[in-house]
């Protein structure tokens, strides 16, 4: 079936590192893909998407790029702040339903 | 806009005791989804509803939980009678939905937290 496998946790880093999260991905088909963020205390937030291979979503100085080939939707910052420690969700939905498949989150805490 | 509304954000209650959780999707969205979220992990789908009808709801636990979604707007989630095991974070989501294709962004409500003694 179709799932999501992310990068554990969980990640420390200082403000103004770069940051990956890695996330792969098994599906049938072209699923398009996602990532959520959840700040503390909130529901989960659509950060970026991505609905065809080769696609980039980007938001907020993150960006991730739809690979295909590598079945891969790693998300990346330049440089990351204080305020974007939360827990980093990917997900997939298959283009066959309108189910999504979360993988079990990243926590980033990023210190001054 | 108002975003995806639950109640309550925290319940705590004893085992073997009901409860029940409430949600406001987005206004004209038709389809709206349950979620469990046990901690450390990614939400988990219980149910899936298409307006007034449950399209999905192969992992919901039927033996105690239910679900209704009368008129195709709020929805309730019951747990009777709660587990230990039941304590996690409830989240529902709602997004526009519908069977003719595209995808569809969810909308996710904060969650009710609950605690089963």
């Amino acid at each position: 079936g179709d799932s999501v496998t992310q990068m554990e946790g969980p990640v420390t880093l200082s403000e103004e590192a770069f940051l990956t999260i890695n996330c792969t991905y098994t599906a049938t088909g072209y699923p398009s893909l996602f990532w959520y963020v959840q700040y503390p205390g909130e529901g989960l937030q659509l950060l970026l998407k991505a609905t065809k291979a080769d696609d980039k979503g980007s938001n907020k100085g993150f960006e991730a790029t739809y690979r295909k080939e590598t079945t891969s939707f790693h998300l990346e910052k330049g440089s990351v702040q204080v305020s974007d420690s939360a827990v980093y969700f990917c997900a997939l939905i298959s283009n066959t339903g309108n189910q999504f498949y979360f993988g079990t989150g990243t926590s980033l805490t990023v210190i001054p | 806009e108002a975003g995806v509304v639950q109640s309550p954000r925290y319940k705590i209650i004893e085992k073997k005791q009901p409860v029940a959780f409430w949600c406001n999707p987005i206004s004209g969205h038709n389809t709206l989804y349950w979620y469990l979220q046990n901690l450390g992990q990614g939400p988990e789908l219980l149910i899936r509803y298409e307006n007034e009808e449950a399209v999905d709801d192969s992992q919901l636990p039927k033996d105690r939980f239910s679900a209704e979604r009368l008129k195709g707007v709020d929805s309730t989630l019951k747990i009777q009678p709660a587990e230990l095991g039941d304590s996690a974070v409830y989240l529902c989501a709602s997004s526009l939905g519908g069977t003719s294709g595209g995808v569809h962004e969810q909308f996710f409500g904060p969650g009710t937290r609950l605690t089963v003694l």
